[in-house]
């Protein structure tokens, strides 16, 4: 699986969108971005995934770079709930459920 | 979305004794199901692939004696950390996917375990 690198940590003001990227310039044409989040001594949440189109669901918005080497997973309105480790992982899905391999990740804060 | 339980979500336990988590998808089947090992501000680190009906998979480094799993239905995987010590407190986490293409993992809420 391609890997990933994310900028550490990032803070948005309540309120204001949070825009998080993530580097895999070496993903493939049949891996997928996944983004999944963290909150303090919780089990990882998915948010959104996508192949190349943009996404969007209830959580986020998911832009993928047309090259696909880079994506921003958007929080339009973060809230202090949002305080989250996000996590941007390229996998390759198939028939059955796999493995994530996890990076550091990216810290972010929403301050009030 | 699909729900994945975790019990407990904490335990305190003695060194040398075993503790047993469960791990339930509680609304799908899922014929494989993941434990991860994560320890303070570092990431998930993935410990063992539990298969449904045959042994677990572990990686690199991860005793297969010392870390007990038992895939024994299509729900349920158990994670046994046998003769504990204190590094092995950790927050011990489970996941699990549906079948089929594009599907997403979903997580238990983990389960620290402490042990003193």
């Amino acid at each position: 699986d391609a890997k990933t690198t994310q900028p550490p940590s990032m803070d948005c003001a309540e309120g204001r969108a949070a825009n998080l990227p993530c580097n895999h310039s070496t993903i493939s044409g049949n891996e997928y971005v996944y983004w999944y989040r963290q909150i303090h001594s919780q089990g990882p949440q998915y948010i959104i995934h996508g192949l190349k189109n943009n996404e969007t669901n209830e959580m986020a918005s998911l832009i993928i770079t047309e090259d696909r080497k880079s994506s921003t997973l958007i929080l339009p309105h973060a809230t202090l709930r949002d305080t989250a480790v996000y996590y941007c992982i390229v996998i390759i899905t198939s028939g059955s459920a796999r493995q994530l391999t996890f990076g550091s990740g990216t810290q972010l804060t929403v301050l009030p | 979305g699909a729900v994945v339980s975790q019990h407990p979500s904490w335990v305190i336990c003695k060194s040398g004794t075993s503790v047993k988590i469960e791990c339930r998808s509680l609304d799908f089947q899922a014929t494989t199901m993941f434990w991860y090992r994560q320890f303070p501000k570092q990431s998930l680190m993935l410990m063992a692939t539990s298969n449904e009906g045959s042994k677990a998979t572990y990686e690199q480094g991860v005793e297969k004696d010392k870390f007990l799993i038992n895939h024994a239905s299509l729900t349920l995987s158990t994670l046994t950390v046998t003769s504990a010590h204190p590094e092995d407190s950790s927050f011990y986490i489970c996941s699990a996917g549906k079948t089929g293409l594009n599907t997403e993992a979903f997580f238990g809420q983990g389960t620290r375990l402490t042990v003193v």
